[in-house]
Formats: C-alpha cells, sequence, structure tokens
C-alpha cells in the first residue's frame, strides 16, 4: 500500500516569508502532482513532475521531485496571503487504473 | 473548454438509503476516476472508469458502485449509507493516453444522518 506523508499539516506564517511544504513516501511514484484546494471546491492541478530531480517553478513556487522519485518538496519565496489555502501531493500510481495517491494535505495560511 | 462539473452539490440522506452522484468530465477526456474526502484529509480513491468500464478500484465496499456512459460522464452510487460516508466526493477526469494529469469537479458534499 502506497502512503504519502505530508508535512507540516499546519502552517502559519507572515506575509513575505518563505516556506517549504514537503511530501515524503517510501514507495516510487510514476509522478507526482502538487494541488491546491479552495474550502468547498474541488482540487486544482499545479504541477506535474514525472523525471527523478526534475525542478519546475510556476512564479514564486518551486516544485521538485526526489532522485529516487519518492519524495517532493514545494517551496514558496515570500509568501502572499493570496497563497492561503490546502496544498496537497498526489502520486501517481498504475495498477490497471492509474489512480492518485494523497497526502494528508498542509493547510498553509499567510498572515498580512 | 469545459470543466468538470458535479451534481448535485450538496445531498443530505438518512443511514440506510442509496445515492446517485453525478459527474461530466472535461471536453476530450474519456477517464472518469471518483474519489471520497473525509473531512481534514486527503482523497481516497474509490475507482476509475474507461470505455465504459471499471478499470481499478481502491479499498471500498460493492455498495460503491459506478457507471459511465457514452458521452463519458459518470455516476457513482452508494448503497446502504452509513454514517461514515459522510464526506466530499470528487470526480476527476483524465485522458488515458499516457498523461498523469486527472482535473477535478468541485465535488458533491454527502451528509449521512
Amino acid at each position: 500500500t502506497q502512503l504519502l506523508e505530508q508535512s507540516p499539516q499546519f502552517l502559519s506564517i507572515q506575509e513575505g516569508e518563505n516556506l517549504t511544504v514537503y511530501c515524503n513516501s517510501s514507495s516510487v511514484f510514476s509522478s507526482l502532482q502538487w494541488y491546491r484546494q479552495e474550502p468547498g471546491e474541488g482540487p486544482v492541478l499545479l504541477v506535474t513532475v514525472v523525471t527523478g530531480g526534475e525542478v519546475k517553478k510556476l512564479k514564486r513556487l518551486t516544485f521538485q521531485f526526489g532522485d529516487a522519485r519518492k519524495d517532493s518538496s514545494l517551496h514558496i519565496t515570500a509568501a502572499q496571503p493570496g497563497d492561503t489555502g490546502l496544498y496537497l501531493c498526489a502520486g501517481g500510481v498504475i495498477q490497471g487504473a492509474q489512480k492518485l495517491v494523497f497526502g494528508q494535505g498542509t493547510r498553509l495560511t499567510i498572515n498580512p | 473548454e469545459t470543466g468538470v462539473t458535479q451534481s448535485p452539490t450538496h445531498l443530505i440522506k438518512t443511514r440506510g438509503q442509496q445515492v446517485t452522484l453525478r459527474c461530466s468530465s472535461q471536453s476530450g477526456h474519456n477517464t472518469v476516476s471518483w474519489y471520497q474526502q473525509a473531512l481534514g484529509q486527503g482523497p481516497q480513491f474509490i475507482f476509475q472508469y474507461y470505455r465504459e468500464e471499471e478499470n481499478g478500484r481502491g479499498n471500498f465496499p460493492p455498495r460503491f458502485s459506478g457507471l459511465q456512459f457514452p458521452n463519458y460522464s459518470s455516476e457513482l452510487n452508494v448503497n446502504a449509507l452509513e454514517l461514515d460516508d459522510s464526506a466530499l466526493y470528487l470526480c476527476a477526469s483524465s485522458l488515458a493516453s499516457g498523461r498523469y494529469e486527472q482535473y477535478f469537479g468541485p465535488g458533491t458534499r454527502l451528509t449521512v444522518t
């Protein structure tokens, strides 16, 4: 059974600070995706990483896939109140279906 | 391009009843997956449909069943509802051609009393 552990589960910081969210597993994934979810809405895809060691940047967000494709990180530079939300990592698993295994999420609050 | 839509938005049912949730996939997508998200948790994979057949299933009992239609829309049916079935039910669509991305709808909030 594949499991993804996200840390921290809750993070509250001031506007302008930097932060990193971690997503770790003992399993290898075919892909790793990061989503952001607002209350009462579905997750919105931010990025997909596929290759071990891959780094992708989306404005102030930097995503990295571990070399062994077992872990990932999300780094936000100069956080803004608009970054507030639930961040979910999800590993892609191909077992017949191509399903996603989600971490429990990191609830991020950026205070003005 | 039309995104993933789900209906209804909210639903309240009584323990023991049956419920049907509906999903229309994103334009051009032929694969639909269903997930259950309990409060404070990440989504859990229920099952996936491709070409109108179940293409993989998570650890959910048989009272969770589904359908996919020729237009790629899908239904999730849950029989004999239990209190623990209260959750946000998410539908995600994707292309089954080796792409990894899944795009989610807004979800249906089911409350079982």
